[in-house]
This record gives C-alpha cells, sequence and structure tokens, in this order.
C-alpha cells in the first residue's frame, strides 16, 4: 500500500517564477494538507483541502494556492517566488472523519535562487 | 497568540536511559495533540495520538502525558537506543481540522 507521493523530489526555481507541486494521498485519505518546513524548524500549516475545496488556511499569502482534483490528488501552486520560499514542503493526507495520525510524504525540496 | 513551544535545545542523553521531551501550548483549547517523528531530510511519521479526555497514552516503549490544565504534554522513550536519535515534534489538533506543529526537540541517544 503506497504511502503519500509527491513530485518532485527536488526543485530550483528563480526569484519571480512559479511553481507547481505535486501530491498523492495514501490510498483511501481524503483530505490533504500542505505545510512548509524551513531548516530547524517544524512544519508551518499552509492549507488543507477536502471534497476539492479549501477547507483550511495558515498564514500564507495569496501567492500560495491550491487544487484537490476529484481522486483526492492535489498540487500546491507558489507564484512569483521568493528566496524566503525555499524549503522543504511537505504534503499530509489524512481521512477526514477520522482523528488518528497524518501520513506525510517525504517532500520537495524547493530551492529559489 | 496562539504557540507550541518545546525544548529548543537538543537534548543528548545515554543509551538505555528515558528520554523525556516537553510540549507547552498557550491559546489553544486542542481537541487532540500528537506527536512525530522527523529524520533529516524526510517527512514526519506518526507515532502517538492522545485526546483532550485523556491523561495518558502508552505504545511500546512510548509514553505520552496530556495536561490540559497545565497545557502541557509530556513524551517518554524508555529505555533508549541509538536508533530513537531523531526530531520530534508535538502538534495540536483542534476542532476546526488544523494540525499545528511546535518547533520539535533533537534527541540524540549515546551508545
Amino acid at each position: 500500500d503506497a504511502g503519500v507521493t509527491q513530485s518532485p523530489t527536488h526543485l530550483i526555481k528563480t526569484r519571480g517564477q512559479q511553481v507547481t507541486l505535486r501530491c498523492s494521498p495514501k490510498s483511501g485519505h481524503d483530505t490533504v494538507s500542505w505545510y512548509q518546513q524551513a531548516l530547524g524548524q517544524g512544519p508551518q500549516f499552509i492549507f488543507q483541502y477536502y471534497e476539492e475545496e479549501e477547507r483550511q488556511r495558515g498564514n500564507f499569502p495569496d501567492r500560495f494556492s491550491g487544487h484537490q482534483f476529484p481522486n483526492y490528488s492535489s498540487e500546491l501552486n507558489v507564484n512569483a517566488l521568493l528566496l524566503g520560499d525555499s524549503a522543504l514542503y511537505l504534503c499530509a493526507s489524512s481521512l477526514r472523519m477520522v482523528h488518528y495520525g497524518y501520513t506525510f510524504g517525504s517532500g520537495t525540496r524547493l530551492t529559489v535562487v | 497568540s496562539q504557540k507550541i513551544e518545546q525544548n529548543s535545545e537538543a537534548l543528548n542523553i545515554q543509551e538505555g536511559k528515558t528520554a523525556t521531551l516537553t510540549c507547552n501550548y498557550t491559546n489553544y483549547s486542542p481537541a487532540y495533540l500528537q506527536w512525530y517523528r522527523q529524520d533529516p531530510g524526510r517527512g514526519p511519521v506518526f507515532l502517538l495520538l492522545i485526546r483532550e479526555n485523556e491523561k495518558e497514552k502508552r505504545k511500546e516503549r512510548l509514553k505520552v502525558t496530556f495536561d490540559t490544565t497545565l497545557k502541557q504534554s509530556l513524551f517518554h522513550i524508555t529505555a533508549s537506543q541509538p536508533a530513537d536519535s531523531a526530531t520530534y515534534l508535538c502538534a495540536l489538533h483542534n476542532q476546526g481540522g488544523k494540525l499545528i506543529f511546535g518547533q520539535g526537540t533533537e534527541l540524540s541517544v549515546k551508545p
């Protein structure tokens, strides 16, 4: 049973560019959450998707947007990249109506130069 | 403002001893509290969940306590091993469905 799959694993972009990160949730999970993790810090909540809608959002600007597809997979888009967007981006999946731990992917390491 | 605080300094202990990690929070009324383990370059791995009406939860060598009056959780690893060396993250899950993490505590278990 595959866990959470994220792609790509590493990415280098230039300031001002746009990036799309992808996530396939664990089989059977219907909710996807995205996190940004800077080096030495805990994961920061970006937003959560359920039933193809953004349900919760953290303290991130509108440059960060997302989407969830009917098969529960999700994308995170970041526009007008800044140097400070360099981080590990983590996707986590869960089952909405079952209160249990999240399953995380290994993340996408984004470097903005 | 809402805050989750974990020991910012790394914890170094000897193999076989009990490691105790602390998580304190303010301005939250969490429905659940969770602990995760994270190895370098990897995503967090879920370890234990404890509900607001539970005082203690155990799983093998792991034990978590949850004191909603003190707004604190303690995470214990008994008979620690070098393989337990990792960063441990505390996370609060409120009724709204957001899972919010602390900054993590790095644990190093020396043989």
